[in-house]
């Protein structure tokens, strides 16, 4: 059972364009974090969110964690092809110290 | 650089053999996590370690299975391969009860013929 949904699957857009990835699931979550992920490579951590309502900047990337701690988007300003990658977000069961992955989205910034 | 290592990187084994795969945690941390992630999809949660015990588990059969030793590096086991098994296997390591985020290691990527 998937408990994370991430949308879109796929993306393919210009330089310069600005993108926002969802991460929504029916289920609360302790924290929620952001990984970037390349081929052959295991996934890099870029972002973990903990309270509700947060909002983490780092530099053209905006992260929020929904109210209730059930969603989460990843806000891309003035994509770049650096950028492209997989995009995954995975949330901490509460009380535990495990993590659900999204299904990931695959991103493709052309030049 | 997360300071989590695996061994080894790639590997081809042959359908009902055996294989073990290995992960150096990032130093001080005492919990570790493996997932499975098949080809264009997030990883699957295997099973975690603390303290050298299992501490919950996914939806993975028996013939996948653990160890953690007392430096904190650990052992993922797969016993009798099936095709489905090729994938890419990931450790994760992270301090429990410090609110420490989990660190991923490279990966060890399998193939079974």
């Amino acid at each position: 059972t998937q408990l994370l949904e991430q949308s879109p699957q796929f993306l393919s857009i210009q330089e310069g364009e600005n993108l926002t990835v969802y991460c929504n699931s029916s289920s609360v979550f302790s924290s929620l974090q952001w990984y970037r992920q390349e081929p052959g490579e295991g996934p890099v951590l870029l972002v973990t969110v903990v309270t509700g309502g947060e909002v983490k900047k780092l530099k053209r990337l905006t992260f929020q964690f929904g109210d209730a701690r059930k969603d989460s988007s990843l806000h891309i300003t003035a994509a770049q092809p650096g950028d492209t990658g997989l995009y995954l977000c995975a949330g901490e069961k509460v009380g535990t110290y495990k993590y659900i992955f999204g299904t990931g989205t695959r991103l493709k910034v052309l030049a | 650089e997360t300071g989590v290592t695996q061994s080894p990187t790639h590997l081809i084994k042959t359908r009902g053999q055996q294989v073990t795969l290995r992960c150096s945690s990032q130093s001080g941390h005492n919990t570790v996590s493996w997932y499975q992630q098949a080809l264009g999809q997030g990883p699957q949660f295997i099973f975690q370690y603390y303290r050298e015990e299992e501490n919950g588990r996914g939806n993975f059969p028996p013939r996948f299975s653990g160890l953690q030793f007392p430096n904190y590096s650990s052992e993922l086991n797969v016993n009798a391969l099936e095709l489905d098994d090729s994938a890419l296997y990931l450790c994760a390591s992270t301090l429990r009860n410090a609110q420490e985020t989990q660190y991923f290691g490279p990966g060890t990527r399998l193939l079974v013929l």
